[in-house]
């Protein structure tokens, strides 16, 4: 039972640079979200996406993309790098039924931007 | 003002100790709440919802005022292994979680 799991778990990587973080699943959740981690912010939610092809901006999207094209995987990309966005990334994914609210975690990708 | 607010911490208990935790929110339209748990860089767990009536699962005690927009923790007799960090979470319509920034425990020998 994999359950959630994202690759790569370190990326450092250079201003300027694309890096996509992958983000995949095994249990068929409709909901899957982006968060990043910093001291001090806590968790924050970058992009959420509600079913295959259905995508929505959360509170800090600026300078991410994603996409859906499958059920089981949700993408982050990073389009042009910069340092502010060395971070730790958390995928996680829920159910869709209307009392089913908890998130489920993947380990998440540490990601150092020089 | 952040939308969910915890004392950071940290909180240094002896075994055997209770230790509360309270967390405020400030989204009056928030509709459900939780306590996660989140272990040294590892990811967050969800250890329990609240509810308003409020709740026990074993040395755990969740418990939410709605009117005064206040959600808190109670844990008895803790134990070495509830060293952690624990997130107060609330949730809108759009299943969208808020975080706060936790509140980190370390319980001592």
């Amino acid at each position: 039972d994999a359950g959630i799991t994202q690759s790569p778990r370190y990326k450092i990587t250079e201003t300027g640079r694309q890096v996509t973080l992958m983000c995949h699943q095994t249990w068929s959740h409709s909901y899957m979200f982006w968060y990043r981690q910093d001291l001090g912010h806590g968790l924050r939610l970058i992009y959420y996406s509600a079913a295959a092809d259905i995508t929505d901006k959360g509170e800090v999207p600026d300078g991410y993309v994603v996409s859906r094209s499958k059920t089981e995987n949700f993408p982050l990309t990073l389009e042009s790098a910069t340092r502010s966005q060395t971070s730790v990334y958390f995928c996680a994914s829920s159910r869709s039924g209307r009392r089913d609210n908890e998130q489920f975690f993947g380990p998440g990708t540490r990601l150092t931007v020089l | 003002r952040k939308e969910v607010e915890q004392d950071p911490g940290p909180f240094n208990v002896p075994e055997g100790a209770t230790v509360a935790f309270n967390c405020t929110y400030s989204n009056s339209a928030s509709q459900s709440f939780f306590w996660y748990r989140q272990d040294c860089r590892k990811e967050p767990k969800l250890l329990m919802s609240v509810y308003s009536s409020g709740n026990e699962d074993g040395r755990f005690t969740a418990q939410l005022n709605r009117a005064s927009q206040y959600i808190s923790l109670l844990i008895r007799d803790s134990k070495l292994s509830d060293s952690a960090t624990y997130l107060c979470v609330s949730s809108g319509s759009a299943r969208q979680l808020t975080f706060g920034s936790g509140t980190q425990l370390t319980v001592l020998p």
